[in-house]
């Protein structure tokens, strides 16, 4: 399975773009990348997925080098409530052909007013 | 609403209990899964379902057991409770195409 490492923590002020790095040197070539987002005693919520370059979404932007060895999640002009824990995975597809989503201890956020 | 419902929400069990926790979705989703996340740690694979009939073991499959009847639903069994097993029980699921899984809101459990 492909890990994955992502800073513990980061603060950030309302209304700053932030910017979360995630390394992944072990990809395979049929891996995507998958960000979730967690607030306490809630499950997970998908943010947003992709395999190379950059995808945008209402949520968020996710930018892939070539090498897809690392990714970036960006979330444009914070709030509050988008203090939470993020999650960067690698999908690893198995001989079922199955997704099994390996979670790590992921990037909490605080946003700062 | 469309979703993944887990029940209980909350139970509390004694060692050696056996009980089931369920979950149930309603977007005709073949992939299931069950995750366990303990305090300040990631969320660790049980067990999953690529489709009705067919399951396979995740990272800490021990002291559970799963079963996939119908594409609905996908209970988690825990045989004989232990305090180890004290933990946030979150089911998810996912569409064929689609890697971005549905999360239910979590069962919380104690085993004293």
């Amino acid at each position: 399975l492909a890990k994955t490492t992502q800073p513990i923590s980061m603060d950030s002020y309302e209304g700053q773009e932030v910017n979360i790095t995630c390394s992944h040197n072990n990809i395979a070539t049929n891996d995507y990348i998958t960000w979730y987002q967690q607030f306490p005693s809630q499950g997970p919520r998908f943010i947003i997925q992709g395999y190379k370059t950059k995808v945008t979404n209402e949520v968020a932007s996710l930018f892939i080098p070539a090498d897809r060895k690392s990714s970036t999640l960006s979330l444009p002009r914070v709030s509050l409530s988008d203090t939470a824990v993020y999650y960067c995975l690698v999908g690893v597809r198995s001989g079922a052909g199955s997704y099994q989503l390996t979670f790590g201890k992921g990037t909490k956020l605080s946003v700062i007013p | 609403n469309a979703g993944v419902t887990q029940t209980p929400k909350f139970q509390v069990l004694k060692t050696g209990q056996s009980m089931t926790l369920q979950c149930a979705q309603d977007m005709n989703h073949e992939y299931m899964s069950w995750y366990r996340q303990d305090p300040g740690m990631g969320l660790r694979l049980i067990h999953y379902s690529v489709g009705a009939g067919i399951t396979d073991q995740g990272e800490v499959p021990n002291g559970y057991n799963v079963s996939r009847s119908t594409t609905e639903d996908f209970p988690l069994r825990l045989l004989s409770a232990a305090p180890s097993q004290t933990s946030v029980y979150f089911c998810a699921s996912s569409g064929v195409g689609n890697y971005g899984y549905t999360f239910g809101s979590g069962t919380r459990l104690t085993v004293v």
